[in-house]
């Protein structure tokens, strides 16, 4: 119940093109699900993020996807560029005030020039 | 966004020798540090939580006694690896929440650990 399942593991686009990461969850009592952007040899950043009582959100070339009743989420790169090669998490969260991630496994994008 | 800094970013030392990693938040007080453990083309492990001023909370399977954990203020946690041997390398990232707004984790920069 608390696992986050990702996919797909890699993914290569052509720059320009839409890139699309699906993650799906179990645990109903998760209530915050950020995306992380990762570059090789350093730590994950912040995306993008959304709260269960929305079904999308979008910031510049990055929406998130939300659908409750399925459980699953998305994140969704428009425009992908060559510098979004990257692997990404997403991760769900219980209630505030724990803040224990439970993140996906990852999927490396990478775009191609 | 808030900073959290970890150092050093890579380290090498030889086996049985013990090697200290800090987290440090630098425009934020956080009540509470996380420590991930991660492996090539991996995702992240969650290794322990520690709370400012109380014993760190290990997960299943971490072995409190080799991954020594303490935070003593609300800007530092540090990670004692302890007897190192060649199966700790690894990359180690620590994470830090303020506790309020959003329920964002704030990551560091992660340490590279290699035991020769």
């Amino acid at each position: 119940q608390q696992q986050v399942k990702q996919s797909p593991q890699s993914l290569i686009v052509q720059k320009g093109g839409i890139s699309i990461i699906n993650c799906a969850y179990e645990n109903t009592a998760f209530d915050y699900f950020p995306w992380y952007q990762q570059f090789p040899g350093k730590g994950p950043a912040l995306l993008i993020a959304i709260r269960p009582d929305v079904s999308e959100k979008k910031e510049g070339r990055f929406t998130i996807s939300f659908n409750k009743s399925a459980k699953q989420f998305s994140l969704h790169i428009m425009d992908s560029q060559p510098g979004d090669s990257a692997t990404y998490f997403c991760a769900a969260t219980l209630p505030r005030g724990t803040y224990k991630y439970i993140f996906g496994t990852g999927t490396r994008l990478k775009v191609l020039a | 966004g808030a900073v959290v800094s970890q150092h050093p970013s890579w380290v090498i030392c030889k086996s049985g020798t013990s090697v200290k990693i800090e987290c440090r938040s630098l425009d934020f007080q956080a009540t509470t540090m996380f420590w991930y453990r991660q492996f090539p083309k991996q995702s992240l492990m969650l290794m322990a939580t520690s709370n400012e001023g109380s014993k760190a909370t290990y997960e299943q399977g971490v072995e409190k006694d080799k991954f020594l954990i303490n935070h003593a203020s609300l800007t530092l946690s540090t990670l004692t690896v302890t007897s190192a041997h060649p199966e700790d390398s690894s990359f180690y990232i620590c994470s830090a929440s303020s506790g309020i707004g959003t329920g964002e984790l704030f990551f560091g920069e992660g340490s590279r650990l290699t035991v020769l």
